[in-house]
């Protein structure tokens, strides 16, 4: 059964520095990797969208990455803004086509 | 479309009374997915339907918890009785297909068992 781990658990950093989250995955046959964004109190919204094929993927500050072979995602945010404060987290499909399964997230704030 | 829609937002209750959950998914879509969000686990994946139809519930904990899917456009998370244990976010996913990464996400129901 798949797993997935987020390191840190939680992570305050001041305004402007460049951040990396990190995910691993015990099971690497995986077709994709999602990392999305949760505010508190809010639903999930989705940030990127990695196919197994690819070894990275942007959208804007954000920069992921993957390496299916080391079981290994990275979320990288350049220049980090007060507004980037959120829990992120990182999920595989169990196997195939099949819903996904969830790291605890990382709990990142930006101080000002 | 206006997403997929979770009711109530909030949820107070004693333990050992039910609770009904409530999601209507997004039109169009076949799939239906129930999640639980708690501090210690997380989210896991409780249960999905395929067109009404129960596909995987080995992530339903107890005996106390059922979901139903009546139609193409509703489905609820019932537990009964609840315990404090319970307390938790519940989030309601819909999808075109079973990739759980072409699911939107509702803004979840947030469970306060006292």
């Amino acid at each position: 059964k798949q797993e997935v781990t987020q390191i840190p658990a939680a992570l305050s950093v001041p305004e402007g520095e460049n951040l990396v989250l990190n995910c691993s995955f015990t099971d690497s046959a995986i077709y994709n990797l999602q990392w999305f964004r949760q505010d508190p109190g809010k639903g999930l919204t989705s940030l990127l969208l990695i196919q197994s094929s690819q070894r990275e993927q942007t959208s804007g500050r954000l920069n992921a990455s993957l390496d299916k072979s080391s079981g290994r995602s990275t979320l990288y945010i350049a220049a980090s803004q007060p507004g980037d404060s959120a829990t992120y987290l990182c999920a595989v499909p169990n196997s195939g086509n099949t819903p996904l399964v969830f790291g605890k997230g990382t709990r990142l704030s930006v101080i000002a | 479309d206006a997403g997929v829609i979770q009711s109530p937002r909030h949820e107070v209750t004693e333990m050992g009374q039910e609770v009904t959950l409530r999601c209507k998914p997004i039109s169009g879509h076949d799939y239906l997915f129930w999640y639980r969000q708690t501090m210690m686990r997380g989210l896991e994946l409780l249960i999905y339907f395929n067109n009404n139809v129960p596909i995987d519930d080995s992530g339903m904990p107890e005996d106390r918890f059922s979901a139903k899917m009546p139609n193409a456009s509703f489905s609820t998370l019932k537990i009964q009785p609840s315990e404090p244990r319970d307390s938790a976010v519940y989030f309601c996913a819909s999808g075109p297909t079973g990739r759980g990464t072409e699911a939107f996400f509702g803004q979840g129901t947030r469970l306060t068992v006292v």
